[in-house]
């Protein structure tokens, strides 16, 4: 079975600064793979998704997301951080032909100091 | 276009009553799901539905139903509710195979039992 890991239970960085969010996935085949975010009180909201293709995924709100298949890792990043982006974010790996079943990781909380 | 909208957003039961949370989605999306998520424990799939008038188990379906007799609602009932159900709901919905696998959540419901 599939399994998402995000190691970081929780991190803290200055406003302006860069940011990289760890996630390591288990999975036999090529997976689908998704970052969410999730403020305080809110729903989940689609950050990026990658299906295939290009191992670099650009989305929402200035964040990108790097492919590794031989690290196993769909690791989150931004080059600069703002105060807006305290949130929680999760990873998370579909297997194909698993009526489309989400597997989460555990989340990672981003403080941002001022 | 209201996307996923859950119903209602808080409430606060008492062990041993029952209630029900409706999921509705205007996106004609096939399949459908309900989680909850716990501190520390990131999201988890209760049941899911990949079509009107199907449902299926998925990873902690103890002490939760569900119906899904028209294709836009997604119901979760909770028969006799205990202080373990204690948690926030959050219901998704996506195209399925073939189409958008990509999931799309409601705000959720967050539950209270005493």
């Amino acid at each position: 079975a599939q399994s998402v890991t995000q190691p970081d239970i929780h991190i803290t960085v200055s406003e302006g600064a860069s940011l990289e969010l760890r996630c390591n996935y288990s999975y036999g085949a090529t997976p689908y793979l998704f970052w969410y975010v999730q403020s305080p009180g809110q729903g989940l909201q689609l950050l990026l998704k990658y299906f295939s293709g290009d191992t670099l995924v650009q989305g929402i709100k200035g964040f990108e997301a790097e492919f590794k298949r031989s690290q196993s890792s769909f690791n989150l990043r931004k080059p600069s951080v703002h105060w807006s982006d305290a949130a929680e974010y999760f990873c998370a790996v579909l297997a194909a032909g698993t009526a489309s079943k989400l597997t989460f990781g555990t989340g990672t909380r981003l403080q941002v100091t001022l | 276009n209201a996307g996923v909208t859950q119903t209602p957003k808080f409430r606060v039961l008492k062990t041993g009553q029952s209630m029900t949370l409706l999921c509705a989605q205007d996106m004609n999306h096939e399949y459908m799901y309900w989680y909850r998520q716990d501190p520390g424990m990131g999201l988890r799939l209760i049941h899911y539905s990949v079509g009107e008038g199907t449902t299926a188990k998925g990873e902690v379906p103890d002490g939760y139903n569900v119906s899904r007799l028209k294709k836009q609602n997604f119901l979760l009932g909770l028969e006799s509710a205990a202080p373990s159900q204690t948690s926030v709901y959050f219901c998704a919905s996506s195209g399925g195979a073939g189409g958008e696998e990509t999931q799309y959540f409601g705000p959720g419901t967050r539950l209270l039992v005493l």
